[in-house]
C-alpha cells in the first residue's frame, strides 16, 4: 500500500517531555511537509525539507526540529520548548519541482499534552 | 506576505441548493490557487487547482485578480460534499502551500 504513514495516531505527552513523530512515504518523493492544524486556523507549516540533509523553517518552527537523513523518512520532534504543543499534525510529501501544487497527506498524529 | 482568508467557518446547505464556499488572498504576485478537501475520516486531498480550469465532482472554481478571489461554486450541493474545505496558495513554481482557515460544509437532506 504506497503512501505517507504516519505513528503514532493518538499520543500523550507530559509537559516538559519532547516526543518524535514518525513519518514515512514509499512514493519517492523529494519533499516532505510538516503541517499543524488548528480548528479555525487551517494548516500552518512547522518544517519542509527538499532533499535528504536538508530542511527549512516553515512558518511556525519555534519550539520543533527535524530531521532527513533518509528520503523516505521525516520525523518531527516536539520539544518541551512549544508552549501550546497539543494540535493535530499532518505530514506531507511531492515530488519536487512539478508546480502542481498537490500534496500528498498522511493521516495525522493528535498529540495531547497532560 | 502571503495570507489566505476563508470567512466561512461553517456553511449549511440543503441538497440540491447552490454553493459557493469564499476564499480571498493576499499576495503581490501572480499566485497558484488550490482547494483541497477533507471528508470524514479520510486524508486531506487536492480537489483542484486554478491553473487546470477543470471542474470535479461539479465543482468549479474561478481565479478573479481584481477581487483577489477564488470562490469554489457548485450549482446543486449533494450530501456526499459535506466535508472540510481548505483553499490554499502557492507563491512559486514548488508545493510550498499557505491555506486558509477552513470552511466545513454540512449538506442536509
Amino acid at each position: 500500500d504506497g503512501g505517507i504513514t504516519q505513528s503514532p495516531k493518538y499520543l500523550f505527552r507530559k509537559e516538559g517531555q519532547n516526543v518524535t513523530l514518525s513519518c514515512e512515504q514509499n512514493l519517492n518523493h523529494d519533499a516532505m511537509y510538516w503541517y499543524r492544524q488548528d480548528p479555525g486556523q487551517g494548516l500552518r507549516l512547522i518544517y519542509y525539507s527538499q532533499i535528504v540533509n536538508d530542511f527549512q523553517k516553515g512558518d511556525i518552527a519555534e519550539g520543533y526540529s527535524v530531521s532527513r537523513e533518509k528520503k523516505e523518512s521525516f520525523p518531527l520532534t516536539v520539544t518541551s520548548a512549544q508552549k501550546n504543543p497539543t494540535a493535530f499534525y499532518l505530514c506531507a510529501s511531492s515530488p519536487l519541482g512539478t508546480g502542481t501544487g498537490e500534496l500528498f497527506f498522511g493521516e495525522g498524529s493528535r498529540l495531547t499534552v497532560l | 506576505a502571503q495570507r489566505v482568508t476563508q470567512p466561512e467557518k461553517l456553511l449549511s446547505v440543503f441538497k440540491g441548493a447552490p454553493v459557493e464556499l469564499k476564499c480571498n488572498y493576499s499576495y503581490s504576485g501572480s499566485p497558484e490557487l488550490f482547494w483541497y478537501v477533507q471528508y470524514s475520516r479520510q486524508r486531506l486531498q487536492l480537489l483542484l487547482r486554478h491553473i487546470s480550469r477543470e471542474s470535479i465532482k461539479g465543482f468549479t472554481a474561478d481565479l478573479n485578480k481584481g477581487e483577489t478571489s477564488f470562490h469554489l461554486k457548485k450549482p446543486f450541493a449533494q450530501e456526499e460534499d459535506s466535508a472540510m474545505y481548505y483553499c490554499a496558495l502557492s507563491s512559486n513554481a514548488g508545493n510550498m502551500l499557505t491555506f486558509g482557515g477552513g470552511t466545513r460544509l454540512m449538506v442536509k437532506p
